[in-house]
């Protein structure tokens, strides 16, 4: 079945180092890949996408990278911050005809410590 | 343009009860998911409803079901309530494929 497997489920760096978070997914069709950013006790907010037509996606501090033909995916952040500290998801969805179905991966807590 | 609004935000259930909760997307958007999230489990699919028709299930008993009514307004009910489905549901509304998908502040489910 659907499945997205994400490494690691925690992850603690100094503050100003990189970080990196990876997701492997089984659906050859999918075709979008967004990542999610959930801090304590809200709702979870998207911070970047990616499709499969495009390899590498980057929006200031943060980049995505997707392999098509590994099936695989990773969210890098530089520079880390204090505020960066949340739990990060994954996701791989393969959207036609304005339906859609999320498989998110089981999430990676990033720690940045000061 | 008013968020996804969920409710209620709080709920406390016995086993053996239901429950019913409620979602009102983004306006404009006619597609709205569910998910359950418990710690160690991330997010799991529940189902998806676009324009009042189920298009997608995950994995999860019969006692999870949902509608989607005409205003794009969703619920999703849970009867015969089990001590396991205490967690966090999160709802979460898209105007269609392959665009960001906007979460509710979800409603917290104790079954006791």
């Amino acid at each position: 079945g659907e499945n997205v497997e994400q490494h690691p489920s925690t992850l603690s760096v100094q503050e100003g180092d990189s970080a990196v978070i990876k997701c492997t997914y089984s659906d050859s069709a999918s075709n979008y890949f967004p990542w999610y950013k959930q801090e304590l006790g809200k709702r979870p907010q998207l911070i970047i996408d990616i499709r499969s037509n495009v390899g590498e996606k980057k929006d200031q501090r943060i980049a995505v990278t997707l392999n098509k033909t590994a099936k695989h995916f990773s969210l890098h952040i530089t520079e880390t911050q204090p505020e960066d500290s949340a739990v990060y998801f994954c996701a791989a969805s393969k959207g036609t005809s304005g339906t859609y179905k999320y498989i998110f991966g089981t999430g990676t807590r990033l720690k940045v410590l000061a | 343009k008013a968020g996804v609004t969920q409710t209620p935000r709080y709920l406390i259930k016995t086993r053996g009860q239901q429950v019913t909760l409620s979602c009102s997307p983004i306006s404009g958007h006619r597609s709205v998911s569910w998910y359950q999230q418990t710690p160690g489990q991330g997010l799991q699919f529940l189902f998806e409803y676009f324009s009042e028709t189920q298009r997608n299930k995950g994995n999860f008993p019969g006692r999870f079901s949902g509608r989607q009514f005409s205003n794009s307004r969703s619920e999703m009910n849970v009867s015969t309530l089990e001590l396991g489905d205490s967690a966090l549901y999160l709802c979460a509304s898209s105007s269609g494929g392959g665009t960001e998908a906007f979460f509710g502040q979800g409603t917290r489910l104790t079954v006791v």
